[in-house]
């Protein structure tokens, strides 16, 4: 069973400031990883995902994510905070077998972007 | 315009009552998904369809039904409302081995 865990259920930082969010995920077999973003009252939207290849993913709005394979890990960085990055931050594991239907969301992570 | 819609936006009812929710999309996408979204639980995938006429149960699926007969339309139905239903829906799409596109979700209270 596959399992996504992200530390840090709300963060904040200041405008201009590094962004970290941290996600481990647990998988028996290779994964896929995703991060989505989720504004209020709105759906989730992609913001990058690794499958295969290059291990340093670029998404979009600035954010960039690396796969640790020894880490079991998939942080999401930006370099600079932006006020409208605020909103609530999701890691997602699927495995390469089941792909459409094995989807495994992380608890989430509320990001703050302080003045 | 190309997208996955939901229907309604915002429900309240109450226990013992039927409610249906909507999911719509226009890309073909052969997958649909029904999540549900709780403080402290992230998205639970409620049930699956890998296309019309297939689905499947996910990780929450007592008390609710789904059908699929046509595939843009993955509609899902609480028989008899319950208090512990209270929750954010969320309908998503995808092809095979791409990633899910969701709607802006479905607030239901159970009251």
């Amino acid at each position: 069973a596959q399992s996504v865990t992200q530390l840090g259920s709300h963060v904040s930082v200041s405008e201009g400031a590094l962004v970290l969010l941290r996600c481990n995920y647990s998988s028996s077999v290779p994964p896929y990883l995703f991060w989505y973003v989720q504004y209020p009252n709105q759906g989730l939207q992609l913001l990058l995902k690794y499958t295969t290849g290059a291990t340093l993913v670029k998404g979009i709005n600035g954010f960039e994510a690396e796969f640790k394979k020894s880490e079991t890990s998939f942080h999401l960085t930006k370099p600079s905070a932006h006020m409208s990055d605020a909103a609530e931050y999701f890691c997602a594991v699927s495995d390469q077998d089941n792909y459409g239907q094995n989807f495994v969301f992380g608890p989430g992570t509320r990001l703050s972007v302080l003045p | 315009d190309a997208g996955i819609t939901q229907s309604p936006r915002y429900k309240i009812t109450e226990t013992g009552r039927q409610v249906t929710l909507m999911c719509h999309q226009t890309w073909s996408h052969s997958y649909m998904f029904w999540y549900r979204q709780d403080l402290g639980h992230g998205l639970r995938l409620i049930y699956y369809s890998a296309a019309a006429d297939i689905t499947d149960k996910g990780e929450v699926p007592d008390g609710y039904v789904v059908s699929r007969s046509k595939t843009e339309n993955f509609p899902l139905t609480l028989e008899s409302a319950t208090r512990s239903q209270t929750s954010v829906y969320f309908c998503a799409s995808s092809w095979v081995n791409q990633p899910q596109h969701f709607g802006d979700g479905t607030r239901l209270s159970i009251l």
